[in-house]
């Protein structure tokens, strides 16, 4: 069966330090992988999508970057940390024809200090 | 741009009551439209989709596209229904892989 592995689960960084969060998917081959965060009131923003190694689609812009260096491993970084990166962040996968059908991983709570 | 807009953060209803979640979207093309739910520690997951017009734990949405709409619907609320909902759509013509979702209800059904 399929699993989806976030780490770390939480998290506390000072303002404008880097940010490493890792996403792996087990189970399934070439899936869509997805970033999002979920802020306070705010609900789910998408961050990051990719269909594909080295394809990464950005939705906002912002001071996080994303990579997917191998087919089921998805990271998000930033460079530095800004107060207004703290949040949720949950890592998403599907098959790449259902990409409405999303399978969560457990989420990194990220606070900024 | 596409937008999903759910106008309430909190819904609180007694057990055995009726429960419409609302949801309304701007889309110009032809959408697909989904009920995402995250009961208490457990990850978010999808519970239904228009185009499967199907019941799932007794809920049913219908896409209106007239009133641009998929409110979530069930006739009598249950304790185990408290969960956070969240309205998602897709561009069906664009071929985009991305869901849009909206800020999400919260339910709480009281005994």
């Amino acid at each position: 069966s399929q699993t989806i592995h976030q780490w770390p689960a939480t998290l506390v960084q000072p303002v404008g330090s880097p940010l490493s969060l890792e996403c792996t998917v087990e189970g399934t081959s070439n899936p869509n992988l997805y970033w999002y965060r979920q802020a306070a009131g705010r609900g789910l923003q998408l961050l990051f999508y990719s269909v594909g190694i080295g394809q990464i689609s950005s939705e906002v812009p912002q001071n996080l970057s994303a990579s997917r260096p191998q087919d089921r491993q998805f990271i998000l970084s930033s460079k530095k940390l800004l107060l207004s990166d703290s949040g949720f962040y949950l890592c998403a996968w599907s098959v790449g024809g259902r990409p409405y059908e999303q399978y969560f991983g457990p989420g990194t709570r990220l606070t900024v200090t | 741009a596409q937008r999903v807009t759910q106008p309430e953060k909190l819904l609180s209803v007694f057990k055995g009551a009726p429960v419409e979640l609302k949801c309304n979207y701007s889309y110009s093309g032809s959408p697909e439209l989904f009920w995402y739910v995250q009961y208490s520690r457990q990850r978010l997951q999808l519970l239904l989709r228009h185009i499967s017009r199907e019941s799932i734990k007794g809920f049913t949405a219908d896409l209106n596209k007239g009133e641009t709409s998929f409110h979530l619907k069930k006739p009598f609320a249950q304790e185990e229904d408290s969960a956070m909902y969240y309205c998602a759509l897709i561009g069906g013509d664009t071929g985009r892989r991305a869901l849009t979702f909206g800020s999400g209800t919260r339910l709480q059904v009281q005994p």
